[in-house]
């Protein structure tokens, strides 16, 4: 057990439409990435938020966004969702203190139709 | 752009075989992991390695700062270590996030 939990479990929209997933760590987990993870391939870094405040992104549009809270909890939105979006979102959450380790969520199953 | 490439990208053994799977990367990084990931998406962390060697139980790590590469060995393979094996790198700097390879799927037959 990571300790990290990602909510849904699955998704399906449509098109055009906007989705939020959520992920929530154990209390002292700082910091929170996500990543896009496509069929076959490794994940991908979309961004990280340290402190509620973006600090790091990756090769993604704007349309991705996200959201820290001081519970330790955490959103991704993705808007005007493309069918190139349907992947698994992965979540991972830093420990203060810990330095480098990684806890992962379960994922967000996302299909886009 | 940091690239991670893994070999093989899949791999089918017996029970007990000695298993190596090998990560090379092209930038400068302040950490190395390796993970396992499980069908269905889960992702457990195996180990974080900046210098050296790691072991946990049959799982061994290595690293070579130098030349870039990283090997995952296991040894007296199970059926249950079944997985796809990934390596991921965190570039020096920190807060770009972790770039990861395609991953090693390997299959452990009784």
């Amino acid at each position: 057990e990571t300790g990290v939990t990602q909510s849904p479990t699955h998704l399906i929209k449509t098109r055009g439409q906007q989705v939020t997933l959520r992920c929530s760590s154990q209390s002292g987990h700082n910091t929170v990435s996500w990543y896009q993870q496509a069929l076959g391939q490794g994940p991908q870094f979309i961004f990280q938020y340290y402190r509620e405040e973006e600090n790091g992104r990756g090769n993604f549009p704007p349309r991705f966004s996200g959201l820290q809270f001081p519970n330790y909890s955490s959103e991704l939105n993705v808007n005007a969702l493309e069918l190139d979006d349907s992947a698994l979102y992965l979540c991972a959450s830093q420990m203060v203190g810990v330095p480098d380790t990684q806890y992962f969520g379960p994922g967000t199953r996302l299909t886009v139709l | 752009k940091n690239e991670v490439e893994q070999s093989p990208q899949n791999l089918t053994a017996q029970e007990g075989e000695f298993i190596t799977i090998n990560c090379s990367y092209s930038v400068g990084i302040s950490a190395l992991h390796w993970l396992q990931q499980h069908p269905g998406g889960g992702i457990v962390s195996l180990f974080m390695l900046s210098s050296g060697k790691k072991k946990h139980g049959r799982l061994i790590a290595t690293i070579n700062i130098q030349e870039k590469h990283s090997s995952l060995h296991i040894t007296a393979s199970h059926p249950r270590d079944s997985a796809v094996y990934i390596c991921a790198v965190r570039p020096g700097g920190g807060a770009d996030g972790l770039t990861f390879g395609k991953g090693t799927h390997l299959i452990i037959q009784p």
